[in-house]
């Protein structure tokens, strides 16, 4: 079974707006973290943003926020005042227990247009 | 600052050869992993090193595949006999308990492999 879905494989966002991309997951751990990643087309993995299971308050970075619904497993970025630099591809992932590996979702592409 | 560092950056090589690929994690991390990412896909999990001792595979990682990390520094990844099927993006992470609060690991460029 997919333990991540990115379920919006593309996205286009105005520049100054935000924009928002959905991600679940699916996990019988108690204890797990859900990282958003941002890869734009030079390839390199830009780490963004850090939720844990057992965080009371949603995370914050930047213009980058996390909307955590644990009941409805779902771990959507939020990304505000969209800029140009923000076209990338973004993936959302998953650690799960004691393990360390991530497992990721597909990826939405986001393309932010002026 | 140095990040993770991965080298070359680009490989083409014929079916049937061996190579190696290079990752230096950021210096303070103990651990390290390999990922695999095909074109528009998500990275998939390859193996794993806390400092020298690699302590997870993926079904992934078939014997062709042999990864080291001797003294819990630098990481190398070969691939004997390639096949088409490996051309990919190689990716390499670290991090340490200290590197966040959820280990978050950070990516270095990636070896891209074209097997012709």
């Amino acid at each position: 079974a997919q333990k991540i879905t990115q379920t919006q494989p593309g996205m286009f966002v105005q520049e100054k707006e935000a924009v928002t991309l959905d991600c679940t997951y699916d996990t019988s751990d108690p204890s797990y973290g859900l990282f958003w990643y941002k890869q734009p087309s030079s390839g390199e993995m830009i780490f963004l943003i850090y939720q844990g299971s057992y965080d009371q308050q949603n995370a914050t970075e930047g213009r980058y926020s996390l909307n955590f619904q644990k009941a409805r497993k779902s771990a959507n970025l939020v990304i505000s005042a969209s800029q140009l630099g923000d076209s990338a591809m973004y993936f959302c992932a998953m650690r799960e227990g004691s393990d360390y590996k991530l497992s990721f979702g597909a990826g939405t592409t986001v393309t932010v247009r002026a | 600052d140095t990040g993770v560092s991965q080298d070359p950056r680009h490989k083409i090589t014929k079916r049937g050869q061996n190579v190696t690929f290079r990752c230096d994690p950021i210096s303070e991390h103990n651990r390290l992993y390999w990922y695999r990412q095909t074109l528009g896909q998500g990275p998939e999990f390859l193996t794993y090193f806390q400092n020298e001792a690699q302590l997870e595979k993926s079904r992934l990682l078939s014997d062709r595949f042999s990864a080291e990390r001797p003294k819990g520094s630098f990481s190398t990844l070969e691939i004997q006999r390639t096949e088409q099927g490996d051309s990919a993006m190689y990716l390499c992470a670290s991090s340490s308990k200290t590197s966040g609060g959820g280990y978050e690991q950070y990516f270095g460029p990636g070896t891209r492999l074209t097997v012709t």
